[in-house]
């Protein structure tokens, strides 16, 4: 069965360093998400991509933040300069074709900023 | 009020009990509904979906959807050990193209032998 795939699965960071999280969305798939979930809170939906270009972003999604598709396949989300409140799980998430509202999302990566 | 309220429980049953999870939520245009489970420190697995009102099952899981009351609910029959996990509600205004899902906190269920 398909599946979203992220990489990496936890990563341990110093305050102020960039990461970058990846991830390989379902393959026909068009849309693609970031959501975060604090520990213990609920997922928040960061930004959604589409045809190369973010459709919507939360304000969550400051100017820290960046996403990109740099190939076809892979998709990715980019922290500039860690924060510890950017500790959390970060999920990526895929739909498509058109109209199938289903999102499906990966096991998520752990970003722990220290 | 927040967008989508869900109770965090803990709810705890026993083996074989039938098991009512339910959301409410505020936002009149909300039309895509969702159940999502998730283990702990794992992503968030697509139970099932429903789009506007109505009844769904599949298995032994049942979705329903009340649009009058704002309010949906998941149902899991002959609840197994297994099932021990929290629920999400998660919901959009989803008519087409991307689907920007408001969740709910999540309910954790625990399901005793």
């Amino acid at each position: 069965e398909p599946e979203v795939t992220q990489t990496p699965s936890h990563q341990v960071t110093q305050m102020g360093q960039e990461v970058i999280l990846r991830c390989v969305p379902i393959s026909n798939h068009l849309y693609f998400y970031w959501y975060r979930q604090i520990l213990g809170q609920k997922v928040e939906f960061l930004v959604s991509f589409y045809n190369n270009e973010i459709s919507e972003k939360s304000e969550i999604f400051d100017d820290q933040f960046s996403v990109e598709r740099p190939d076809g396949s892979n998709f990715t989300l980019k922290i500039r300069s860690t924060k510890l409140e950017d500790s959390a799980m970060y999920f990526c998430a895929s739909n498509g074709p058109l109209n199938t509202g289903e999102l499906f999302f990966g096991e998520g990566s752990r970003l722990t900023v220290l | 009020q927040k967008e989508v309220e869900q109770d965090p429980g803990p709810l705890s049953v026993p083996e074989g009990a039938i098991v009512s999870l339910n959301c409410t939520y505020s936002n009149s245009a909300f039309q895509y509904f969702m159940w999502y489970r998730q283990y702990s420190r794992k992503g968030p697995e697509l139970l099932m979906y429903t789009y506007s009102s109505g009844n769904k099952e599949d298995g032994r899981f049942t979705a329903q959807v009340d649009k009058s009351s704002k309010y949906i609910s998941l149902f899991i029959r002959d609840s197994q050990p297994s099932d021990s996990a929290t629920y999400l509600c998660a919901m959009s205004p989803f008519s087409g193209g991307y689907n920007k899902l408001i969740f709910g906190a999540g309910t954790r269920l625990a399901v005793h032998p």
